[in-house]
């Protein structure tokens, strides 16, 4: 079982919809939470992190659930410039051992 | 601010040939990570370091990648001999303690033929 499982995608919405992306992770110690996000043929960039209490920053909304071992990230009112790869990231211990990426959830957002 | 810088940007070379890809980490980070990304395993670890020492290298692939951190603003993969398979792109990230935030370098895109 891979550490980080995302659904590939693509997903295809119009502007303005709401979309969420779900993650599930296999280490159940896994101590740090974050979403990522990546253009195409660019690099990796941090977007948020994610804690167990949820967290928003304008329109992307990320909840955690450490019982299900599950993360969430939700865009609203989407906008063209969100078309990206969302990479779901586990930090399986405290401190700086290294990010463990899923393989990234594809969105396309349509005008 | 510079970011990770690395170097190449593109490199297509023969099977068989030496590749070496440069990375300099984010003046005063600690860590520096070597990821490779492909469409059918995503971003894999391969190596890093702290405080230039190799802290891990269990996701180097084969004993034809190594990689180095002479000093703290510098290190280097290196594939010998190269095969097609190796055909990805490659990440430096580095970040520093206390900061699981890893920042990433705009990555070596590697063909081998």
């Amino acid at each position: 079982r891979k550490e980080v499982e995302q659904d590939p995608g693509p997903f295809n919405v119009p502007e303005g919809a709401t979309v969420a992306f779900n993650c599930t992770y296999s280490n159940s110690a896994s101590q740090s939470f974050f979403w990522y996000r990546q253009d195409c043929r660019k690099e990796p960039k941090l977007l948020m992190s994610v804690y167990s209490s949820g967290n928003e920053d304008g329109r992307f909304t990320a909840q955690l659930n450490r019982a299900s071992q599950y993360i969430s990230l939700l865009i609203r009112d989407s906008k063209l410039s969100d078309s990206a790869t969302y990479l779901c990231v586990v930090n399986l211990f405290s401190g700086n051992t290294p990010l463990v990426f899923g393989k990234g959830t594809r969105l396309s957002v349509i005008a | 601010d510079a970011g990770v810088i690395q170097s190449p940007r593109h490199e297509v070379t023969e099977m068989g040939q030496e590749v070496t890809l440069r990375c300099k980490p984010i003046s005063g980070h600690d860590y520096l990570f070597w990821y490779r990304q492909t469409m059918m395993r995503g971003l894999e670890l391969l190596i890093y370091f702290n405080n230039n020492v190799p802290i891990d290298d269990s996701g180097m692939p084969e004993d034809r990648f190594s990689a180095k951190m002479p000093n703290a603003s510098f290190s280097t993969l290196k594939i010998q001999p190269s095969e097609p398979r190796d055909s990805a792109v490659y990440f430096c990230a580095s970040s520093w303690t206390g900061r699981t935030e890893a920042f990433f370098g705009q990555g070596t895109r590697l063909t081998v033929v």
